[in-house]
């Protein structure tokens, strides 16, 4: 059962320390979504990938947060520096180009101090 | 004004029970449509697609206006198991826009 795997699903930090989270798409998977959910906002849009390559970011504050895919396997969310106001569960989602349904994985719950 | 707007509820509601929830959005051009379930303390999991001529899945029947821009859930015969957020979807230019969700609590 092919699932998207995100680490750490935990992470506590004190304001301004990086963060870093990582995310694995489904194998064959070629599109990769970042979100974000707070009580306040719901859920968010903050980065797209396809084939790799960032289609849009434009959902993502863009002096702190960047994401990138170093490979297919790979995705990175970091915040440098982290504020209390990014404390959220973070999303990572997968797809494939030609069907709807994106997959998501079990999050990454982050609490900045 | 979100993009897609849902009534957060919660609704309190007994086994057994029929509940329906609605969920408007703004942008004409959107394509596709869905419910996705949300347990809590879990990842948003597809629960249907939804189409104009409305479909169904079991005691779950979805239904789209697309005049009215307007997308409509209704659970039959509700069960315990039931009890999530629901949350409504519209895909556009690939990007899943979400809905806030609408929490459902059944009651023994």
């Amino acid at each position: 059962d092919a699932r998207v795997t995100q680490t750490p699903r935990h992470k506590v930090t004190e304001m301004g320390q990086e963060v870093t989270m990582r995310c694995q798409p489904i194998l064959g998977h070629n599109t990769v979504f970042w979100y974000r959910q707070t009580m306040m906002q719901g859920l968010e849009l903050l980065a797209y990938f396809r084939n790799r390559a960032p289609l849009d970011d434009s959902g993502m504050p863009k002096d702190r947060f960047s994401a990138e895919m170093p490979d297919a396997t790979l995705a990175t969310l970091k915040i440098q520096p982290s504020e209390p106001r990014d404390s959220a569960v973070y999303f990572c989602a997968s797809g494939w180009t030609g069907e709807e349904t994106q997959y998501f994985g079990p999050g990454t719950r982050l609490l900045v101090l | 004004r979100k993009e897609v707007e849902q009534d957060p509820g919660p609704f309190n509601v007994p086994e057994g029970a029929t509940v329906a929830f609605n969920c408007t959005y703004s942008n004409s051009a959107s394509q596709s449509f869905f419910w996705y379930r949300q347990d809590c303390r879990k990842e948003p999991k597809l629960l249907m697609s939804v189409y104009s001529s409305g479909n169904e899945d079991g005691r779950f029947t979805a239904q789209l206006n697309r005049a009215s821009q307007y997308i409509s859930l209704l659970i039959r015969d509700s069960k315990l198991s039931d009890s999530a957020t629901y949350l409504c979807v519209v895909r556009y230019t690939g990007k899943l826009i979400f809905g806030q969700g609408t929490t459902l609590q059944v009651k023994p």
